[in-house]
């Protein structure tokens, strides 16, 4: 089955550490997001790439890093920098299919920070 | 990118159709208008997408009138299972940054 995975799907941590989300993809897609959304309110965008090795800050970047070394991976380190970084962290990709642009989105992973 | 604006909530009752307005005023030449629902700690999926007049699939209508500044999504006969958060996007269609807002929560009685 094609799609996108993240893990884990609950993330404690302590306030002050940095975590890594994961986020992999077997769908070939060229592009992917890391989107961060709190209780109640639309998803804001913190970072996308478009391709290997490159990729460009959201509207909330502040806090988090990413990476893309891989095509079908793109992590994102919450860092102890981010003052409130407790949410539900999703991540997406993308294809364009006869000049329709679908999203395709992970299950989420729900971080909490005490 | 063109800002969008939907209702924050709708109430409906099972068998309904329901639309949703999303305005869209500064929409660009280039933008399309796609929709996307979103149930409960689960990320959301695609709907419909169109550039302009009608575009239908097996889930949804969507409707865009001449001047493009707004759209309306349609949903045929509602069931419980279509309560969820809808959200009208604007852009160019391209794989590039995608924005969402805050949605419209809509809510299905029986």
């Amino acid at each position: 089955d094609g799609g996108i995975t993240q893990s884990p799907k609950y993330l404690f941590r302590k306030e002050g550490q940095n975590v890594t989300l994961s986020c992999e993809q077997n769908l070939n897609h060229d592009a992917m997001y890391w989107y961060r959304q709190d209780p109640g309110q639309g998803l804001r965008l913190i970072y996308y790439s478009q391709i290997v090795n490159d990729f460009q800050k959201g509207d909330i970047a502040e806090g988090y890093s990413v990476s893309r070394e891989k095509k079908e991976s793109f992590p994102l380190t919450v860092t102890s920098a981010q003052k409130n970084p407790t949410a539900f962290y999703l991540c997406a990709s993308s294809t364009k299919l006869a000049g329709v642009v679908e999203q395709y989105f992970g299950p989420g992973t729900r971080l909490t920070v005490t | 990118l063109a800002k969008t604006t939907q209702p924050i909530s709708m109430d409906s009752y099972e068998g309904q159709e329901v639309n949703i307005t999303c305005s869209h005023n500064n929409i660009a030449t280039n933008d399309y208008i796609t929709w996307y629902q979103q149930f409960p700690s689960q990320g959301p999926r695609f709907i419909i997408q169109g550039y302009k007049t009608k575009v239908t699939n097996e889930v949804a209508s969507l409707f865009i009138p001449a001047d493009r500044k707004s759209s309306t999504l349609s949903l045929p006969r509602v069931s419980l299972s279509d309560t969820a958060v809808y959200y009208c996007l604007v852009g160019e269609g391209r794989d590039d940054k995608i924005i969402f807002g805050k949605g419209t929560r809509l809510h299905i009685l029986p």
